[in-house]
């Protein structure tokens, strides 16, 4: 299947710090990316879904401004989480799909953001 | 908003146990796809299966779109399928994202 490279896996930052996390897709390009955030011993709930060259959608309930996403080319997207707090921490995952319709999701290996 | 429920929400089994995992979904789909998330959160693709059947070594699953539901067959579960499984749908007209299922918690013991 299709390789997705998220980094970092881990991070740690300070209260009030922003933080980029990007996503890559190694092997295929994606014209959609999408950005899940999973807390513990819960499913994923989607973000936003981030689109090559225009800006992303974001789902309801999720601040635009604190979470923001840039998709600059067709293999790299990245989520920044600015000022961030300690409830920010979580387990953020990225996915990416081949174009076209219907067909096959592939995950990021997650990042697990703690903010002290 | 559509719902995607699964059942059983956790699950404990002998190794050598076959068990049947369901993925209900209240809207018509375009897509969906089951997923073994890992004690590290790495989500491994086990099926896309927007209908019929599909097997792979002890894995199985089967889409029936028209009951707008799925099956996740495993049999002669090992202790390294332990986990949270995942499926996830592709709402029809809902722009590619997909939505995912509540997850079923495996544990299987020696």
């Amino acid at each position: 299947g299709a390789v997705v490279s998220q980094h970092p896996s881990r991070v740690i930052c300070k209260s009030g710090t922003s933080v980029k996390i990007e996503c890559r897709s190694l092997d295929f390009q994606a014209t959609t990316m999408f950005w899940y955030r999973q807390f513990p011993k819960q499913s994923l709930m989607l973000m936003a879904t981030s689109n090559e060259g225009s800006k992303a959608t974001y789902e309801q309930g999720v601040e635009k401004d604190k979470f923001l996403i840039n998709h600059a080319s067709l293999t790299l997207s990245t989520l920044t989480v600015t000022s961030a707090h300690p409830e920010d921490s979580s387990f953020y995952i990225c996915s990416a799909k081949v174009s076209g319709p219907n067909t096959e999701a592939f995950f990021g290996q997650g990042t697990r953001l703690t903010v002290v | 908003g559509i719902q995607v429920e699964q059942s059983p929400p956790d699950l404990i089994l002998q190794e050598g146990a076959n068990s049947t995992l369901r993925c209900n979904f209240s809207d018509s789909v375009n897509n969906l796809q089951w997923f073994h998330q890992n004690p590290w959160g790495q989500l491994i693709n086990l099926f896309y299966i927007p209908s019929g059947t599909k097997q792979n070594g002890r894995l199985s699953a089967t889409t029936v779109a028209t009951e707008r539901y799925s099956l996740l067959y495993i049999s002669s579960s090992q202790t390294t399928d332990s986990g949270v499984y995942f499926c996830a749908v592709e709402l029809t007209g809902g722009g590619n994202k997909l939505t995912f299922g509540t997850g079923t918690q495996l544990k299987v013991e020696l």
